[in-house]
C-alpha cells in the first residue's frame, strides 16, 4: 500500500481563480509526477521531478507550474484556471532504483472549472 | 504518435473465466512494462510488472506475458471476479525506468456474474 496523498479530492471553481493542488508522499521517493487524465483517455504526463529543486515539463503542454522544495511535497499550481483545465489530476511517486521504476499513485483530484 | 497502444477499449468476461488484456508498443527502447488497474474517481493501482529480460511474470491470479519480438504484452486474469471490473492501463518505460512511464488509453474490463 503506497502512502501518497492528494488534496483536495474534488474542486469546483470559477474561471480566473488561482489554485494549488497538493501532493505529498511519505515513502521518501525521489521521483514524483503529475498526470492529467480525461475520461476514456490515457494518462498524460504534465510535470515530473527527480529530486529537490529539479522539475521538468512532460509530454503534454500545460499552463500549470510545479515546485519541489521538499522531497515529500510536489504541489501543482494553476495561476488562472479556465474551463479547458477541467480534468482529473493524478500525482505519483517512485523510488530511484537501478532496474525498476514502479510508480504509485495518489487518489487524484477531480477539477471542474466553470 | 501513440507509443503504447491498447486497441480494445472494452472487454466483457463471465465470472470464473479468463480475462486477456492486450497491449502493443512501438518503441524498442522500452525495457520495463507495468499494468495498472483504475476504478472511477480513484488513482491507478499497480498490479504487476515485467522486465524485458523475462517473458512471463506471475502474481496470484495475474500473469503478464511479454513477447519482445512482436512488441506485445498481455495480462491474464484467472479466474476473473466481479471485483476485477475496472479500467486496466498498460505502461512502459525505457532506460530501466529512468525515463517517465508512457501509458496506453486503457481497456475497460467488465466481469459479469
Amino acid at each position: 500500500e503506497a502512502d501518497i496523498y492528494q488534496t483536495p479530492r474534488y474542486l469546483v471553481i470559477g474561471t480566473g481563480k488561482k489554485i494549488t493542488l497538493e501532493c505529498s508522499q511519505t515513502m521518501g521517493h525521489d521521483k514524483m509526477y503529475w498526470y492529467q487524465q480525461d475520461p476514456g483517455m490515457e494518462l498524460h504526463l504534465i510535470h515530473y521531478s527527480y529530486g529537490v529543486n529539479s522539475t521538468e515539463k512532460g509530454d503534454l503542454s500545460s499552463e500549470s507550474t510545479v515546485s519541489r522544495i521538499r522531497t515529500e511535497h510536489f504541489p501543482l499550481t494553476l495561476e488562472s484556471a479556465r474551463p479547458s483545465h477541467t480534468s482529473q489530476y493524478l500525482c505519483a511517486s517512485s523510488a530511484s532504483r537501478v532496474d525498476t521504476d514502479t510508480q504509485y499513485f495518489g487518489p487524484g483530484t477531480r477539477l471542474t472549472v466553470l | 504518435d501513440q507509443q503504447v497502444k491498447q486497441n480494445s477499449p472494452s472487454l466483457s468476461v463471465q465470472e470464473g473465466r479468463i480475462s486477456i488484456l492486450n497491449c502493443d508498443y512501438t518503441n524498442s527502447m522500452f525495457d520495463y512494462f507495468l499494468w495498472y488497474k483504475k476504478y472511477p474517481a480513484e488513482g491507478p493501482t499497480f498490479l504487476i510488472s515485467i522486465s524485458s529480460i523475462k517473458d512471463k511474470n506471475e502474481d496470484g491470479r495475474f500473469t503478464v506475458f511479454l513477447n519482445k519480438s512482436a512488441k506485445h504484452l498481455s495480462l491474464h486474469i484467472v479466474p476473473s471476479q466481479p471485483g476485477d471490473s475496472a479500467v486496466y492501463f498498460c505502461a512502459a518505460s525505457a532506460d530501466s525506468g529512468n525515463t517517465p512511464l508512457v501509458f496506453g488509453k486503457g481497456t475497460r474490463l467488465s466481469v459479469i456474474a
